[in-house]
């Protein structure tokens, strides 16, 4: 079992269509949990970024953790096209830049206008 | 702000060859992280540089060696290139005492 599984999708959506986008996990340690959005031919960029269990608001972006799962989640309210993009969860032990990140194998969102 | 700042953008080699990957983190950013991007995946650890001593490693070969400048940059050296390592190397920056990673757009490497 892969440390961090994330369905790769594709996913496709309508423009304004709440998009859901989900990570599970197995090691415990893992304390820090965050999303990155990649566009092709680039580098991920970071969207949200949680500690512990709980959400974590921001704009259309909302991200959910609950650690008795081992379950986070990114949703995205009233999409649009400029938010189709390949989304990564990255999670780990540690805060700060002490320690390396965990990621999936990222999701494929495309939104269709 | 210039980010992250890495060259070249693409690179072929041939098989058992060497190939320096080079990064300029972000300004004000004393970390620099490198991760590897096969195709259809997740980037993967390689390992980190702080103080221009490598703090963490990841589960790569000998084969793959880093250094950090006084500046801050870094380079990534690959030996005995194999075709499995044909794959985008992203360098990340941040401040060691903050959280968040800076990636930067990435190098293209494919051997042939």
């Amino acid at each position: 079992q892969k440390e961090v599984e994330q369905d790769p999708g594709p996913l496709s959506v309508p423009e304004g269509a709440i998009v859901s986008l989900n990570c599970t996990y197995s090691n415990s340690a893992f304390q820090y949990f965050m999303w990155y959005r990649q566009y092709s031919r680039k580098g991920p960029e970071l969207l949200m970024y949680t500690y512990s269990s709980g959400n974590k608001e921001d704009g259309r972006f909302t991200a959910q953790v609950d650690k008795s799962s081992k379950y986070i989640s990114l949703f995205i309210r009233d999409s649009q096209p400029s938010d189709s993009a390949t989304y990564l969860c990255a999670m780990s032990p540690y805060g700060g830049s002490q320690g390396n990140l965990i990621f999936g194998k990222g999701t494929k969102l495309s939104v269709k206008p | 702000d210039a980010g992250v700042t890495q060259s070249p953008t693409h690179l072929i080699k041939t098989r058992g060859q060497q190939v320096t990957l080079r990064c300029s983190p972000k300004s004000g950013h004393d970390t620099v992280s490198w991760y590897q991007q096969a195709l259809g995946q997740g980037p993967q650890f390689i390992f980190q540089y702080y103080e221009e001593e490598e703090r963490q490693r990841g589960n790569f070969p000998d084969r793959f060696s880093g250094h950090q400048f006084p500046n801050y940059s870094s380079e990534l050296n690959v030996n005995a290139l194999l075709l499995g390592d044909s794959a985008l190397y992203l360098c990340a920056s941040s401040l060691t005492s903050d959280y968040g990673y800076t990636f930067g757009s990435g190098t293209r490497l494919t051997v042939v």
